[in-house]
């Protein structure tokens, strides 16, 4: 089984209409992350969150929103879809490296993505 | 100027060859290098890590960091139609992660 799983893996939808991506992971790890992927932009980062209380806003948190609901479990939230929103999506997970546990710094795992295609 | 800049062109090389990505940034105090490897319809998995100036090998793959030209590579040898993926180079610094914008790779048999 996936150690970072995300559902749905596909998508689509039409404009307006509220969408959820939802992430949950087994690796136990503190800090989750959401991306998107375009063709020729590469990853950018929509909103992370170092722990169940904590929520931050990436480069490209406008018409995005999310919700830790748990240590394991990170949703992002597209309350209002529109068609520029139309991308590959990618949750990680990442852990803080103490000294001495051999952890690589900006390590990142990932999810194996949710298409979404808004029309 | 963006803090990493990775050309996202294409690259179709013959199975055996040599294949050589690189990426530029351009904030000094980004400490720690990273390549990841991306398959298709999968997510992004570490390749290679790195924190110093250097050449670091695993296996066929050979990470490259010169701090003082804030240049970044890798190096495949003897690629195989099995390391066909998408290739992106990531930077971390200062509690930041940044990705380059990727590099397709087609290993034609």
């Amino acid at each position: 089984d996936a150690d970072v799983t995300q559902t749905p893996r596909n998508r689509i939808t039409k404009t307006g209409k509220r969408i959820m991506l939802e992430c949950s992971q087994t690796k136990g790890h503190d800090r989750m992350y959401w991306y998107r992927q375009d063709p020729g932009l590469g990853l950018r980062l929509i909103y992370y969150s170092f722990d169940v209380k904590d929520i931050n806003k990436g480069e490209i948190s406008d018409g995005y929103s999310v919700s830790r609901q748990a240590q394991a479990k990170f949703s992002l939230s597209l309350e209002s879809a529109i068609p520029n929103q139309t991308a590959l999506y990618f949750c990680a997970t990442s852990e803080p490296r103490p000294p001495g546990t051999g952890r690589k710094t900006g390590e990142l795992f990932f999810g194996e993505g949710s298409r979404l295609t808004v029309l | 100027q963006k803090e990493v800049e990775q050309d996202p062109g294409p690259l179709s090389v013959p199975e055996g060859a040599i294949v050589s990505l690189n990426c530029t940034y351009s904030n000094s105090a980004f400490q720690y290098f990273m390549w990841y490897r991306q398959y298709s319809r999968k997510g992004p998995e570490l390749l290679m890590y790195t924190y110093s100036s250097g050449n670091k090998e695993d296996g066929r793959f050979t990470a490259q960091v010169d701090k003082s030209s804030k240049y970044i590579s890798l190096f495949i040898r003897d690629s195989q139609p099995s390391d066909s993926a998408t290739y992106l180079c990531a930077i971390h610094g200062n509690n930041r992660l940044a990705f380059g914008k990727g590099n397709q790779v087609v290993v034609i048999p």
